[in-house]
């Protein structure tokens, strides 16, 4: 069982459609990270979450993160090809010091 | 700039072989991470690091061993291979918590 489940894992839209991913656990995370992945390399830092009701916007892409810090959204608006990658949610459990653990990923394509 | 440099970045093994993989990290981060990669899994933490000497286990230790006796390098060491251990590995370090995770560029592994 995974501990931060991410929905949904696959999502193929067309170009200039809006999605929305999701991260979501029972545990409290002191932080969430959004990270993308592109094929053959290493996941790329987003952004960071801190506080419970936290948004931020880096362009077109709006991360939420939960009241409680137990849950976060990434919202791509007018989504683009070179959006296509895998998305991943990452949290840092409270009171575990360094200890980072990711979502399953969600797997984004929009064809143009 | 070398960032995170993992070695092998391939790797046949038979069965019953052990090996090491090494992580060298030249930004004087405090913390380093081992996670596997496999479909539909996203990332999943083997092992990690919160300073030289120490080590912690994460989601999947078993069948895995780690090392931290230099601030810059993190250890992953099998002791005897299995199939299941068949997977792409990925280092990762940050300086501080919730620090951007800095990533290797992964070392795919295959057991026979």
């Amino acid at each position: 069982t995974q501990l931060l489940e991410q929905s949904p894992q696959f999502l193929s839209i067309q170009e200039g459609e809006n999605l929305t991913v999701y991260c979501n656990s029972s545990s409290v995370f002191s932080s969430l990270q959004w990270y993308r992945q592109e094929p053959g390399e290493g996941p790329v830092l987003l952004v960071t979450v801190v506080t419970g009701g936290e948004v931020k916007k880096l362009k077109r892409l709006t991360f939420q993160f939960g009241d409680a810090r137990k849950d976060s959204s990434l919202h791509i608006t007018a989504a683009q090809p070179g959006d296509t990658g895998l998305y991943l949610c990452a949290g840092n459990l409270y009171n575990q010091g360094g200890k980072l653990i990711f979502g399953q990923g969600t797997e984004l394509s929009v064809k143009p | 700039n070398a960032g995170v440099t993992q070695t092998p970045k391939f790797r046949v093994l038979k069965t019953g072989q052990s090996m090491t993989l090494l992580c060298a990290q030249d930004m004087n981060h405090e913390y380093m991470y081992w996670y596997r990669q496999d479909p539909g899994m996203g990332l999943r933490l083997i092992h990690y690091s919160v300073g030289e000497g120490t080590t912690a286990k994460g989601e999947v230790p078993d069948g895995y061993n780690v090392s931290r006796l230099k601030k810059q390098n993190f250890l992953l060491g099998l002791e005897s291979a299995a199939p299941s251990q068949t997977s792409v590995y990925f280092c990762a370090s940050r300086y501080t918590v919730p620090g951007e995770l800095f990533f290797g560029e992964g070392s795919r592994l295959t057991v026979l």
